[in-house]
């Protein structure tokens, strides 16, 4: 298995600009979770899924961000606008069951100037 | 709201000492996690534990429900162990549930 898959690696955008980070979980698990990490706050959750359905999203930080999870081997963390403090390395990672060992995927570096 | 506190945030030991990385969590939580972040950045889970005593290779975590506490042990330390170590906890109720992350510590072994 590939393990869980991130896209982009890297992304740079500009203040104001809709960013758009992707996630696909390993096959056949049905959690995934969405975090970001800061050097001030280090980890973090965002959001988490299961079986596609969003469980909790308290950790999103303001309505600019938004999550979708349209089937079990595509999520999606949408940032609409970007502002430059929504720099961070963002994870995704997915579990069988949800209080299961997770899985994390390498992590979008997301630089907003 | 959970909590998850870490110690020492920074470790520097030789190579070849024992490391020892401490945990604590409040009343919600009901399994740890321990991770690994490279310096590169990756994220790999260790262990996943609830109750008792894991092992894997050099490396060993223990969990105190009683005391709400967890160690991560490294024995015969080697410098590519060198990393930021996170303990994660799991809330007790139920349930898929996110993660509450400690600060980490970051763990350099020198040769």
């Amino acid at each position: 298995d590939a393990g869980v898959i991130q896209s982009p690696r890297h992304e740079v955008t500009e203040m104001g600009q809709e960013v758009t980070l992707r996630c696909k979980p390993i096959s056949g698990h049905n959690s995934l979770f969405w975090y970001r990490q800061t050097m001030m706050r280090g980890l973090e959750l965002l959001i988490y899924f299961n079986n596609n359905v969003p469980i909790d999203d308290s950790g999103m930080p303001e309505d600019r961000f938004s999550a979708k999870m349209p089937n079990a081997s595509f999520s999606t963390l949408k940032i609409q606008p970007s502002e430059p403090r929504d720099s961070a390395v963002y994870f995704c990672a997915s579990s069988f069951g949800g209080s299961d060992e997770q899985y994390f995927g390498p992590g979008t570096r997301l630089t907003v100037t | 709201k959970n909590e998850v506190e870490q110690s020492p945030q920074n470790l520097t030991a030789q190579e070849g000492e024992f490391i020892t990385i401490n945990c604590s969590y409040s009343v919600g939580i009901s399994a740890l996690h321990w991770l690994q972040q490279h310096p590169g950045g990756g994220i790999v889970s260790l262990f996943m534990l609830s109750s008792g005593k894991k092992k894997h290779g050099r490396l060993i975590a223990t969990i105190n429900i009683q005391e709400k506490h967890s160690s991560l042990h490294i024995t015969a330390s080697h410098p590519r162990d060198s990393a930021v170590y996170i303990c994660a906890g799991v809330d007790s109720g139920g349930g898929a549930d996110g993660l509450t992350f400690g600060k980490g510590t970051h763990l350099i072994i020198q040769p």
